[in-house]
């Protein structure tokens, strides 16, 4: 069955220091989110991406987030500066039309830690 | 502004009991999709089922079962007999009707099936 890969499982960074984390969708899906989980927490929404563009995002989702989809088959979340509270589980998902954009397949997560 | 509210944090059964898991919410929406989605100790976030706000039918599928009534803006989760591999964290969610994949999810229930 498609899934959607994310890397690195878990990183720990330093405060300050900037933080990629990686996310290949499935191949067809045509949205990308992406999602934060801070430990013991509801998951909470953080970006949609559609057309090579944002289409949402919340307030979570300050000038220190950025999205990209540089190639045909990854989509990135960078974090500029980290900070203590960005510590976190970061899901990526996707979806297509044909199910319902909302119909979101999530990856397995990347844990940040930030000391 | 949407809610999903999941009021019990954790439940704890013994194997092949009953169990439901509660879920209200709040929309001004006329049009929105309901969610469940379990999250195994792994950490990955699994689709359970979708249900429109025009389809107000039960569901079945196996052991599991949902109850939607918007009367009383409430989408339960049933499982029946549960198993020791049930236990998980349980999350409730809402999104509007349109696309932008943006899914607001309750706090969760965890569940613990006992031998």
């Amino acid at each position: 069955e498609p899934e959607v890969t994310q890397t690195p499982s878990h990183q720990v960074t330093q405060m300050g220091q900037e933080v990629i984390l990686r996310c290949v969708p499935i191949s067809n899906h045509l949205y990308f989110y992406w999602y934060r989980q801070i430990l013991g927490q509801k998951v909470e929404f953080l970006v949609s991406f559609y057309n090579n563009e944002i289409s949402e995002k919340s307030e979570i989702f300050d000038d220190q987030f950025s999205v990209e989809r540089p190639d045909g088959s990854n989509f990135t979340l960078k974090i500029r500066s980290t900070k203590l509270e960005d510590s976190a589980m970061y899901f990526c998902a996707s979806s297509d039309w044909a199910s319902g954009a909302n119909v979101l397949t999530f990856g397995a997560g990347s844990r940040l830690t930030v000391l | 502004a949407q809610k999903v509210t999941q009021a019990q944090t954790e439940i704890s059964v013994v194997e092949k009991e009953d169990v439901t898991l509660d879920c209200v919410y709040e929309t001004r929406d006329t049009t929105y999709y309901l969610f469940w989605y379990k999250q195994p100790p792994s950490g990955e976030l699994v689709f359970l089922i979708r249900r429109n706000s025009f389809d107000e039918q039960n569901e079945i599928s196996g052991r599991y079962s949902w109850n939607f009534q918007k009367s009383t803006s409430s989408f339960n989760f049933t499982i029946t007999a549960s198993q020791v591999v049930d236990s998980a964290v349980y999350f409730c969610a809402l999104s509007d009707s349109g696309n932008t994949g943006k899914l607001i999810f309750g706090q969760g229930t965890t569940l613990q099936v006992k031998p």
